[in-house]
């Protein structure tokens, strides 16, 4: 099973500014197949990347993904009052599929 | 418009078996599979496994392997995930999600979930 540690755990920021978020995986996984989702109190999962770095349908440009073999990252270039979330990665490369165990971006 | 709608909150007694629903429209069903994912109360996400509504194939996570069955009915558009010999930690919010699985496994990825399902386990 692969393993993914996001960091950092919580993550406080002001609006405006640039957020980092890491996903670093055990092992290897097939050509990148890795989403991040966005989760707000009381609601599903959101997905904002695919592919490492392609943005899903409807996510505004602010949200990038980068990264390939076990290292990932997503940043939000400036962030927006209503970017302040939970985010988590997920890989779909191998079975069974797994996430991170998640990064709080709170406002500072 | 693309929708999952899932069934309504259950309580059950430890021992007993939960069947959740999740309803699709919007979509043709069967060239998309539905995958089930969970969260417990204050919890990162669990992925449980997946049914491709194309073909009936699943894939369980082996956590759950013995202990859960997922279905499709591609009449209704309707996939089941039945959950059995519940414990007090299966309580949780549980989610559908589709994914397309007839284009391979670049298109894995789960676009559009359900606004969740809450399970209470308590005797």
């Amino acid at each position: 099973e692969i393993v993914l540690t996001q960091s950092p755990g919580t993550l406080s920021l002001s609006p405006g500014e640039r957020a980092t978020l890491s996903c670093r995986a055990s092992q290897s996984f097939s050509s990148n197949y890795l989403a991040w989702y966005q989760q707000k109190p009381g609601q599903a999962p959101r997905l904002l990347i695919y592919g490492a770095s392609s943005r899903a349908t409807g996510i505004p440009d602010r949200f990038s993904g980068s990264g390939s073999g076990t290292d990932f990252t997503l940043t939000i270039s400036r962030l927006e009052p209503e970017d302040f979330a939970v985010f988590y990665c997920q890989q779909y490369g191998s079975s069974p599929w797994t996430f991170g165990q998640g990064t709080k971006v709170e406002i500072k | 418009q693309v929708h999952l709608v899932q069934s309504g909150a259950e309580v059950k007694k430890p021992g007993a078996s939960v069947k959740v629903s999740c309803k699709a429209s919007g979509y043709t069903f069967s060239t998309y599979a539905i995958s089930w994912v969970r969260q417990a109360p204050g919890q990162g996400l669990e992925w449980m496994g997946w049914i491709s509504a194309y073909n009936g194939n699943t894939n369980y996570a082996q956590k759950f392997q013995g202990r859960v069955t997922m279905t499709a009915d591609t009449s209704t558009s309707t996939a089941y995930m039945e959950l059995r010999s519940l414990r007090s930690d299966d309580t949780a919010v549980y989610y559908c999600a589709r994914f397309s699985a007839a284009a391979g496994p670049s298109y894995y990825y789960m676009d559009v979930w359900g606004k969740g399902t809450t399970v209470t386990v308590s005797s």
